[in-house]
């Protein structure tokens, strides 16, 4: 099994709609978790971070269910702008190495 | 500005001639890696330096050398490249102390496309 998994769509979305999807994760052990994206042909940015409680920022909701093993990104509103690949981060405790999932790629159409 | 910067950008090379790709930053940080980034395999890590001097094998580094002999350079080299590491590759830097590593964020250089016919 893969240390993560990401379904890689893509995800066809209306502007304006929100769209979810999640990333699992099979080492229990792990630490500490975020979401990047990724423009095409570009380097990965840091879209956010994810807590244990959740977090929020503007139209972006990032949570972290440690018992299913799973983190989950929400957007709300969606706007053309959030076209990307969303590359789900994780790194375990004690290692200095992060692991990267494949990305979901998400188009959010006119 | 703050920012990773890779040279060359794009490079096609010949199986077993010896390349380097430099990666520098401006942000005085300790930590540094390189990625390569393939189809349905996404970012692997070859190997990362923590500090001056102090490079570890990440979980792809057979067939690649670095070296960190300057905070802010963390040079790629592939003494024989090999068709297989045709790839996308990034230098990737953060800062902090390294035990503060999982909170950092990882600032990416734009990407270096690599050949090897």
């Amino acid at each position: 099994r893969k240390e993560v998994e990401q379904d890689p769509g893509p995800f066809n979305v209306p502007e304006g709609a929100t769209v979810a999807f999640n990333c699992t994760y099979s080492n229990s052990a792990s630490q500490s978790f975020f979401w990047y994206r990724q423009d095409c042909r570009k380097e990965p940015k840091l879209l956010m971070s994810v807590y244990s409680s959740g977090n929020e920022d503007g139209r972006f909701t990032a949570q972290l269910n440690r018992a299913s093993q799973y983190i989950s990104l929400l957007i709300r509103d969606s706007k053309l702008s959030d076209s990307a690949t969303y590359l789900c981060v994780l790194t375990n405790f004690g290692n200095e190495k992060l692991t990267f999932g494949t990305g979901t790629r998400l188009t959010i159409i006119p | 500005e703050a920012q990773v910067t890779q040279n060359p950008r794009y490079l096609i090379t010949v199986t077993g001639k010896k390349l380097t790709v430099t990666c520098s930053q401006n942000m005085n940080h300790e930590y540094m890696s390189w990625y390569r980034q393939d189809p349905g395999l996404g970012l692997r890590q070859i190997y990362y330096s923590m500090n001056v001097e102090v490079t570890d094998k990440g979980d792809v580094p057979e067939g690649y050398k670095v070296s960190r002999k300057e905070k802010r350079n963390f040079p790629l080299i592939l003494e024989s490249p090999s068709p297989n590491q045709t790839s996308l590759y990034f230098c990737a830097s953060s800062g902090g102390q390294v035990t503060h590593l999982i909170y950092n964020e990882q600032f990416f250089g734009p990407g270096t496309r690599l050949t090897v016919l």
